[in-house]
């Protein structure tokens, strides 16, 4: 089946530092993959679709430059949310496209800003 | 774009009997329309889908069934066990190419099994 690696699983971070969020397709290839926030007991609300070699998409009310995604190859994406805050706090996960076109989502990451 | 409405938000059922999740979509050139398990803080998990040359589909104890012109589709759970509470989403694709780019997802169902 298709695996998707998403890391760290949680982090503690000060306000104002950057952390990155890396997203794998460990079995596939994946020319797209998808970020996504997640609150307590809600759906997931797409932030942005990274396209492999190309500029990310973001979704309307997104900041691309708060939230700034690198898709540098064909399984790999990051996720870098620059100078956060603590509204940033909330779950983070990624998902990525196989061949058969389904999705298959991370572990996600619980993002914690002090 | 695409909206998706799922009901109910919370559904509780005896262990043994079925459950039924039901989802709408705005956008009839979607054509592609998987159902997500998640567990309380793990990741989604795909566990049936469904395209728009299909009417229903069938996995042991899940199926989902679609009625295109009336633009909704269920999932259907039958002899629930405990390990079936969860949250489960449902998601349609607005892309003509079927897959899952772009997907649009519902709000949720909070699944309770009773014992």
């Amino acid at each position: 089946g298709a695996v998707v690696s998403q890391h760290p699983s949680w982090v503690i971070c000060k306000s104002g530092t950057s952390v990155k969020i890396e997203c794998r397709s460990l079995d596939f290839q994946a020319t797209t993959m998808f970020w996504y926030r997640q609150f307590p007991k809600q759906s997931l609300m797409l932030m942005a679709t990274s396209n492999e070699g190309s500029k990310a998409t973001y979704e309307q009310g997104v900041e691309k430059d708060k939230f700034l995604i690198n898709h540098a190859s064909l399984t790999l994406s990051t996720l870098t949310v620059t100078s956060a805050h603590p509204e940033d706090s909330s779950f983070y996960i990624c998902s990525a496209e196989n061949n058969d076109e389904k999705l298959f989502f991370g572990s996600g990451t619980q993002l914690s800003v002090l | 774009g695409e909206n998706v409405e799922q009901h109910p938000s919370t559904l509780s059922v005896q262990e043994g009997d079925s459950a039924v999740i039901k989802c709408t979509y705005s956008d009839s050139a979607s054509n592609y329309f998987p159902w997500y398990k998640q567990e309380l803080g793990k990741r989604p998990q795909l566990i049936i889908d469904i395209r728009s040359n299909v009417g229903e589909k069938k996995d042991q104890r899940i199926a989902v069934t679609l009625n295109k012109t009336a633009k909704h589709f269920s999932l259907h759970i039958t002899e629930t066990q405990p390990e079936d509470s969860a949250v489960y989403f449902c998601a349609a694709s607005p892309n003509s190419g079927g897959g899952a780019d772009g997907l649009t997802f519902g709000k949720g169902t909070h699944l309770i099994i009773q014992p």
